[in-house]
């Protein structure tokens, strides 16, 4: 079955960039969607954005400056990258599929706890 | 952005129970809404997409109904296994927003 797997440093200096890659597994990356979800320590849920594997993309506007994603069909894999981080973005990460714009993420990825600190 | 409130924020119950979570949003969102599971430590767990379909594989005991501006998620049967935190969430518009959680611990 398909499967998800979050991967990136667990570690980024405040100002720097987070980058994270997802690895789908057990299926392929084209004709789905792709989101990239967190969630602080201890607080709910927070929607990064999506990426279609045509590249087509929404950004939440509160990171919209901030972010960009990739989607890269060759690996199987899609990508985050989030700039000029502070304390505030560490979270854990979770990446997730969807079948169409307007569906709810039914395949999630096991997450991936990343802190920002000197 | 479409504003999501979750009650109760938590709630005590007993296996065997029946337990209710209501999600209010704060425009018609249609049923364009899903409610997750989430253990902890673990990543959430699709349950209910537009509102009242059962996600496959997920048990008969949990049932969603509501349209429009208000929702609710039913466990009908507490198992030991459903204590865990609950969210719904929107898809009907950008940004796609979720509750704060609804926290069910055992009594």
């Amino acid at each position: 079955q398909v499967q998800l797997q979050e991967s990136g440093p667990g570690l980024v200096k405040p100002s720097e960039t987070l980058s994270l890659t997802c690895t789908v597994s057990g299926g392929y990356i084209r004709s789905y969607y792709w989101t990239w979800i967190r969630q602080p320590p201890g607080k709910g849920l927070e929607w990064i954005g999506y990426m279609f594997y045509s590249g087509s993309a929404n950004y939440n506007p509160s990171l919209k400056s901030r972010v960009t994603m990739s989607v890269d069909t060759s690996r199987n894999q899609f990508s985050l990258n989030l700039s000029s981080v502070t304390a505030a973005d560490t979270a854990v990460y979770y990446c997730a599929r969807h079948i169409g714009e307007f569906e709810a993420f039914e395949i999630w990825g096991q997450g991936t706890m990343v802190t920002v600190s000197s | 952005a479409i504003w999501m409130t979750q009650s109760p924020s938590s709630l005590s119950a007993s296996t065997g129970d029946r337990v209710t979570i209501a999600c209010r949003t704060s425009q018609d969102i249609s049923t364009y809404l899903a409610w997750y599971q989430q253990k902890p430590g673990k990543a959430p767990k699709l349950l209910i997409y537009t509102a009242s379909t059962l996600q496959s594989g997920v048990p008969s005991r949990f049932s969603g109904s509501g349209s429009g501006t208000d929702f609710t998620l039913t466990i009908s049967g507490l198992q030991y296994e459903d204590f865990a935190s609950y969210y719904c969430q929107q898809y009907y518009s950008y940004p796609r927003t979720f509750g704060q959680g609804t926290k069910v611990e055992i009594k």
